[in-house]
């Protein structure tokens, strides 16, 4: 079963402002990760936040965590059309184990030109 | 970055018959897995495999089989392929050693069960 949740299912805001997209789990981590996935595409790394972390940048990227809520938003801002794609929140479970990540069902972002 | 790549790119293929996808790493990562993505699923872990001839079940692994014999080849099978096995199939390296760390992902595998 999914351990992330990502809300909303969709989001379509217009070119040059912030996205923000929600990820809630249910169990223990160790850390959570971002991905984004163009139509057709396989999914790209984007960021991870360890579970010690509260917030983390990288470019126009912001990802929050708050472990006593087990959730997570990323923040896009200055959003560009080439920003539309679906974003996917990944979980690595505390305890770890080979058998990885899990991810959840994905945010569809729309940026309208 | 390493290289991945995923065969073929697109099938189609009929119920009943056998089909074997295939996943190929070019640096000699431990870890490898394949999903399954799916509308309204997200992706759904199939097998993963943590080194040669090592490999386990993941979530929804009834009706396939893999099989690692090299480190760079991870290859998926649906023994009897079945309309409900119609899919993206993704296959995913961890490139740093840990299973926790972020994947790299292949272009996938477009498969339809006529």
């Amino acid at each position: 079963s999914q351990q992330g949740e990502e809300d909303p299912q969709a989001l379509s805001i217009q070119e040059g402002e912030n996205a923000t997209m929600n990820c809630s789990y249910k169990t223990s981590i160790n850390n959570l990760q971002w991905y984004r996935q163009n139509s057709g595409r396989g999914l790209v790394h984007l960021i991870l936040i360890r579970s010690n972390e509260r917030e983390k940048h990288s470019g126009r990227l912001r990802v929050t965590l708050d472990t006593s809520k087990k959730s997570s938003s990323l923040l896009i801002t200055a959003s560009r059309a080439a920003d539309t794609a679906s974003y996917f929140c990944a979980t690595a479970p505390a305890g770890g184990g080979a058998d990885g990540l899990t991810f959840g069902k994905g945010t569809h972002l729309i940026i309208q030109p | 970055d390493a290289g991945i790549t995923q065969s073929p790119r697109h099938k189609v293929t009929e119920t009943g018959t056998p089909v074997t996808l295939r996943c190929h790493q070019t640096e000699n990562h431990r870890y490898m897995y394949w999903y399954r993505q799916d509308p309204g699923h997200g992706l759904r872990l199939i097998h993963y495999s943590y080194g040669v001839k090592d490999t386990d079940k993941g979530e929804v692994s009834d009706g396939y089989s893999v099989s690692r014999s090299k480190t760079e080849d991870f290859l998926l099978t649906l023994e009897s392929a079945t309309s409900s096995q119609t899919s993206v199939y993704f296959c995913a390296i961890s490139e740093s050693g840990s299973p926790e760390d972020g994947y790299t992902f292949g272009s996938g595998t477009r498969l339809t069960v006529v």
